[in-house]
């Protein structure tokens, strides 16, 4: 069965540094998205893209955080100064479609700021 | 999309059938509603959806209010690796932005 896979799979980073978390959805999924769970919290959504931009973001989404895909196959969350709060769980997720469609989580990454 | 409420908890004995509850009674009449659950230390992972009728797969049954202000998923019979933490929410037609609340976390007793 397809899956959505995430690499790596823990980040360890200092603060203030940038990290690239990646993504590799399932192939013929057409939006994809970024949430992410501090721990012990509720899953968060971070923000959506469909057809090489951004259809929706959240407050938390702010200018340091970015999203791309590179190519047929990656899709990436780039955090450019990393903060102690951003540790968190980060999960990709892909669908087919929008509301009507389920949405396919990866196992995540865990992301540690020192 | 719809605010969703549901009990922080609850248990089932293994291999009985397990109804969770959830009111959404801000719900509109196009917002979809979704079941997704969250097993420890994973990601989460779909269950079902539906719009007006009862819908059925093979890991659950959901139970729509004739008024759609609330549903009931049904686990059939709940299995250990069924313990998890299971979250219904509302969904507007072509949006795509899952909101997680706290969820009813599913205790399965052997």
């Amino acid at each position: 069965e397809p899956e959505v896979t995430q690499t790596p799979s823990h980040q360890v980073t200092q603060m203030g540094q940038e990290v690239i978390l990646r993504c590799v959805p399932i192939s013929n999924h057409l939006y994809f998205y970024w949430y992410r769970q501090i721990l012990g919290q509720k899953v968060e959504f971070l923000v959506s893209f469909y057809n090489n931009e951004i259809s929706e973001k959240s407050e938390i989404f702010d200018d340091q955080f970015s999203v791309e895909r590179p190519d047929g196959s990656n899709f990436t969350l780039k955090i450019r100064s990393t903060k102690l709060e951003d540790s968190a769980m980060y999960f990709c997720a892909s669908s087919v479609g929008t509301s009507a469609d389920e949405q396919f989580f990866g196992p995540g990454t865990r992301l540690t700021v020192l | 999309d719809a605010k969703t409420t549901q009990p922080n908890s609850m248990e089932s004995n293994e291999e009985e059938p397990v109804h969770l509850p959830c009111n959404h009674s801000t719900i509109s009449g196009t917002d979809y509603i979704h079941w997704y659950r969250q097993l420890p230390s994973q990601g989460p992972e779909y269950v079902i959806h539906g719009l007006t009728s009862n819908v059925n797969n093979r890991m659950a049954s959901l139970a729509i209010a004739e008024d759609r202000k609330s549903s009931t998923l049904i686990l059939h019979r709940a299995t250990l690796r069924d313990a998890a933490v299971y979250y219904c929410m509302g969904l507007k037609t072509g949006a795509n932005n899952l909101f997680f609340g706290t969820g009813t976390r599913l205790t399965v007793i052997p």
